[in-house]
């Protein structure tokens, strides 16, 4: 099963730029990668995926490696609501694993 | 569309008892999945199921089993409640490998 590193935690500055970042050395060439996040006391949510170039929606951007090897989670202002666990996880064709590992925990201070 | 939704929201087990987490979607996902989530620790794939009739394991199954007979339901049995299945237990469905998941609102499962 393709395998995510994240750091356990990290501090952010309410309003300022946030980013995270995930390794993912053993990806495969169709290996998609996702980032959820997990608010107090919620389920996750999906916040993001990409395969190979950059992505943006409204919640954040996804940077990707050209190797692949590593991605980064853009939170372009961190507000308070965004303290939460992320998540960085790979999906693969035909197996569908989704394993989540133990996230990085963001704290955003006021 | 409701999306996934699981019953029920809170549940007290004895050891030794059984029961069954409900799991429905109605956004035609193939793909669903059982997670749990203990205190201060990140999720935990338990079983998958890929289509109606195909399930398999994920990291935990001991002591849980699933059946997927149609697309829309994917219920989760403990066969024999033990204290350390006590968890939060979380449901999530997608169209495909590149697809978002969906996730339910969670069952807060205590075994005492």
């Amino acid at each position: 099963d393709a395998k995510t590193t994240q750091p356990n935690s990290m501090e952010s500055n309410e309003e300022e730029p946030v980013h995270l970042p995930c390794n993912h050395s053993t990806i495969s060439g169709t290996d998609y990668i996702h980032w959820y996040r997990q608010l107090p006391s919620q389920g996750p949510e999906y916040v993001i995926h990409g395969l190979t170039s950059n992505v943006n929606n409204r919640m954040a951007s996804l940077a990707i490696a050209e190797d692949r090897k590593s991605s980064t989670l853009i939170l372009h202002r961190a507000t308070l609501r965004d303290a939460a666990v992320y998540y960085c996880i790979l999906s693969t064709s035909g197996t569908y694993k989704y394993i989540f590992g133990t996230g990085t925990r963001l704290k955003v201070l006021a | 569309n409701a999306g996934v939704t699981q019953t029920p929201k809170f549940q007290v087990l004895k050891t030794g008892q059984s029961m069954t987490l409900q799991c429905a979607q109605d956004m035609n996902h193939e793909y669903m999945s059982w997670y749990r989530q203990d205190p201060g620790m990140g999720l935990r794939l338990i079983h998958y199921s890929v289509g109606a009739g195909i399930t398999d394991q994920g990291e935990v199954p001991n002591g849980y089993n699933v059946s997927r007979s149609t697309t829309e339901d994917f219920p989760l049995r403990l066969l024999s409640a033990a204290p350390s299945q006590t968890s939060v237990y979380f449901c999530a469905g997608g169209r495909s490998y590149n697809s978002p998941l969906h996730f339910g609102n969670g069952t807060r499962l205590t075994v005492t």
